[in-house]
């Protein structure tokens, strides 16, 4: 039962750098997000998506992009990385609605370093 | 702008002990109210749910509260073990785009 993967868990990149974090779940879930953790704050989400296709920002979608071309992938690329996008990133799935009925799963979280 | 303050940032009990774990918020207009376990490296377990309509959840020793007019949710942990050792987050759902607002956790260590 492997849930809600996440690869790498560890990443290193200089400035400018690109790279792409990616979340994979075998849970049939419609719904998928990226949200990041950092020193002192909530965990605060980058992007949704609510079916294949179907993405919309969330709080701090600024340097990163999305796509959903199957239910089961959600990959989170950072085009330009910078020092502030330091961070560890979380992955989340749910059916739809799961937030109402606390079906809310997380990956392991990805730990980025931006040198 | 809904915020999510949890206080203490971090807590030190001794095994056995009973303990309570804080959360304020400051819009009222929320749908539910949720509890996370994050233990070190690893993913978010969610622990209880509260609707908005609802005063509080038990789960074994987890017994969490809400009171919307007060901004306020409280997570009991009754006969601490370190096992419990973890931080502890809240979320709340105000049914913007499925979006849970988390606070900033508390880090919680039960010592032998």
């Amino acid at each position: 039962n492997a849930g809600v993967t996440q690869t790498p868990k560890f990443q290193v990149l200089k400035t400018g750098q690109s790279m792409t974090l990616q979340c994979a779940q075998d849970m049939n879930h419609e719904y998928m997000s990226w949200y990041r953790q950092d020193p002192g704050m909530g965990l605060r989400l980058i992007h949704y998506s609510v079916g294949a296709g179907i993405t919309d920002q969330g709080e701090v979608p600024n340097g990163y992009n999305v796509s959903r071309s199957t239910t089961e992938d959600f990959p989170l690329r950072l085009l330009s990385a910078a020092p502030s996008q330091t961070s560890v990133y979380f992955c989340a799935s749910s059916p739809l609605g799961g937030v109402w009925t606390g079906e809310l799963f997380f990956g392991e979280g990805s730990r980025l370093t931006v040198l | 702008k809904q915020e999510v303050t949890q206080i203490p940032a971090a807590l030190s009990v001794p095994e056995g002990e009973n303990l309570v774990l804080n959360c304020s918020f400051t819009d009222s207009a929320i749908y539910n109210l949720q509890w996370f376990r994050q233990d070190p490296g690893k993913g978010l377990t969610s622990l209880l749910l509260i609707q908005s309509s609802q005063r509080e959840q038990t789960s074994g020793r987890l017994n969490a509260s809400l009171d919307k007019s007060s901004g306020r949710s409280t997570l009991y942990i009754a006969a601490s073990q370190p096992g419990d050792s973890a931080t502890y987050l809240c979320a709340l759902n105000t049914g913007t785009a499925s979006k849970l607002t988390f606070g900033t956790g508390t880090r919680l260590q039960v010592t032998l």
